[in-house]
């Protein structure tokens, strides 16, 4: 099975740079997906790594290390519509489209 | 394009009735899912489609009942609803499991 972790709740400041980490546990790993989600609405893909490094997307940026089981997003120069939940997502190597989410780490955003 | 629809949007219930929830794509998805979203816990799968006319049981898949009779649409069933399954429930699709998933605005279900 999968097992994720992720902070509940972050607060950072409008402009700054934020990290949101995620880890997990899994008995087979093929890729992690982080989505975004607005209060009240539809989580809406961002990115997803597969291998090791970082992936660069404009302002987001996502990282992961498959030895360690931990990724991380990066959100640069924050503006206040990113306040949102990030969702952490595992997708196994057996059953591709069982991917298993992680709670969301609430990211408020404030000037 | 609409991308992923879900109707109705809000639901009130009593104990032991039943409804259908429907998910509807324009995008030629092969691939469809049913979660759950409940406060404190992440989204889980229900059910998936890998394609017309096939469906298959996700994490929590107990009290519900699925049907893919169209590549566009997948339905969600509940025969007799509880109030445990007091809820948020999300549709999505993708190209195929390798891909994103596109997530519908959401159904909030209230059983009484």
């Amino acid at each position: 099975g999968q097992n994720i972790d992720q902070p509940t709740e972050m607060t950072a400041t409008e402009g700054a740079i934020v990290q949101i980490n995620c880890t997990y546990q899994t008995s087979g790993f093929n890729g992690l997906f982080w989505y975004q989600q607005h209060a009240g609405e539809a989580p809406t893909f961002l990115s997803y790594n597969v291998l090791d490094g970082l992936e660069e997307k404009g302002r987001f940026s996502s990282f992961l290390s498959r030895s360690k089981g931990y990724s991380y997003l990066l959100l640069k120069e924050l503006q206040m519509k990113d306040s949102a939940s990030y969702l952490c997502a595992v997708r196994p190597s057996g059953g591709y489209q069982k991917v298993t989410f992680g709670i969301g780490t609430k990211l408020q955003v404030i000037p | 394009n609409a991308g992923v629809t879900q109707t109705p949007k809000f639901r009130v219930l009593k104990t032991g009735q039943s409804m259908t929830l429907l998910c509807a794509q324009d995008m030629n998805h092969e691939y469809m899912y049913w979660y759950r979203q409940d406060p404190g816990m992440g989204l889980r799968l229900i059910h998936y489609s890998v394609g017309e006319g096939t469906t298959a049981k996700g994490e929590v898949p107990d009290g519900y009942n699925v049907s893919r009779l169209k590549k566009q649409n997948f339905l969600l069933g509940l025969e007799s609803a509880a109030p445990s399954q007091t809820s948020v429930y999300f549709c999505a699709s993708s190209y195929s499991a390798l891909y994103e998933q596109y997530f519908g605005p959401g159904t909030r279900l209230t059983v009484t």
